[in-house]
Order: structure tokens, then sequence, then C-alpha cells
């Protein structure tokens, strides 16, 4: 079992760019969530799905997009990449409630 | 508004000594409070979990102790290893789980040998 697998591992933008990251889960998990870290900010989340067919919006999710493509599938799309969104993102997921969340390799982002 | 509150940002600790970082949270509706570890490069991990129907929880050498009245809690690392050098991150969550997660900005621990 991989787990929560994330691609690309790293990506480099220019401004006003879009890009698309994956994420994939093998645990049948119901939830899954978009998380960005920055240094001395903690994990935030960004857009999260309860079940498939459902996202919400969590704390940061202005410029952002998400797309629940299956159960399995979570995807985080920058329409427009700033330079404030270079960051690393964690796609995490969950089983039976929400507790344990079980978070990807993660993306480095730099949009220049 | 900070929901959560981590303290301190960064630690330095002798291999064998007590490691202690703080956590302090507002919201009293929340139930559930877990630690995350995160290695350098890795993604976060699960370490350890408390509800607050118990003041104290240990698994290892990691324990996690819970102040209801206070709104606090702790884990503290007992002998602690070089291999425990990393990013501790608490949370907390609401509805016995069934709400999301809000972590603390993280604590950057340094276990020197």
């Amino acid at each position: 079992n991989a787990g929560v697998t994330q691609t690309p591992k790293f990506q480099v933008l220019k401004t006003g760019q879009s890009m698309t990251l994956q994420c994939a889960q093998d645990m049948n998990h119901n939830s899954m969530y978009w998380y960005r870290q920055d240094p001395g900010m903690g994990l935030r989340l960004i857009y999260y799905s309860a079940s498939e067919g459902t996202t919400d919006k969590g704390e940061v999710p202005n410029g952002y997009n998400v797309s629940r493509l299956n159960k399995r599938e979570f995807s985080l799309r920058l329409e427009s990449a700033a330079p404030s969104q270079t960051s690393v993102y964690f796609c995490a997921s969950s089983g039976r409630g929400w507790e344990t969340q079980y978070f990807g390799p993660g993306t480095r982002l730099l949009v220049l | 508004q900070q929901q959560v509150k981590q303290s301190p940002q960064s630690l330095i600790v002798q291999k064998g000594g007590i490691s202690i970082i703080n956590c302090a949270y507002e919201n009293t509706a929340f139930d559930y409070f877990p630690w995350y570890q995160q290695f350098p490069g890795k993604g976060p991990a699960l370490l350890i979990a408390i509800r607050p129907d118990v003041s104290e929880k240990k698994e290892g050498r990691f324990t996690i102790s819970f102040n209801k009245s206070a709104k606090q809690f702790s884990l503290h690392i007992m002998d602690s290893q070089p291999g425990d050098s990393a990013t501790y991150f608490c949370a907390a969550s609401m509805n016995s789980g069934y709400s999301t997660l809000t972590f603390g900005k993280g604590t950057m621990l340094l276990v020197s040998p």
C-alpha cells in the first residue's frame, strides 16, 4: 500500500501560470484534505472533502480550487499562481471518523 | 484567530533529557487533541492523541498531559534521543473527531547528542 501519494514533488511556476496538484490515496478513506505549510505558520487547511462528491473551504481557500475526482483522488488547482502561494502543500486523508489523518510527502511549490 | 497556541517555537534538549511542548486552546468545544510529528522533507504523522475524559496518556517515551480547566495540554518526551529531532504539531478538533483539525504553529525540536 502506497498510502497517500502526491505529484509533482517539486514545481516552479511563473506568476500567472496555472497548475494542478494531484493527490491519491489507496486506503479507501472517505475524507481528504489539502493543507499548506509555511515557516512559522503551521499547517493551514485550504480545502477538504468529507466524502466523495462534497468539498468545503478551509481556513485559506482564496486562490485555489479543488476537485474530488473519485473516492481515491483529490486535486488542488491554482488558476493564476502568485508568489504568496509559494509553499509546501500536503494532501491528507482519513477514514472512519476524521481523527487520524494520513499525510502525503508534500509538493514544494515555488512561484516566481 | 489562532485557536491553538503552541510553545515554544523551537527547543534544544540534550540526549537523555525531557522535552516539553505546550499547547493552549480557546474553544471549549474541542474534544480531541492529537500530536503530529514531522521529520524534514516528510509529511506529518500521528504520534499520540488524547480525549478530555483522561488527564494523561502514555505511549512509550511519549506522554500527553491534559488540563481541561486550564484548557492546556502538553507533550512530554522522556529520555529524548537524537532520532526524536523533528517538528511537533499539536492539534484539536470537535465532535469526537468528526470535524477538521486545527493545528498549532509547530515546535522544532533538536536533541543534541
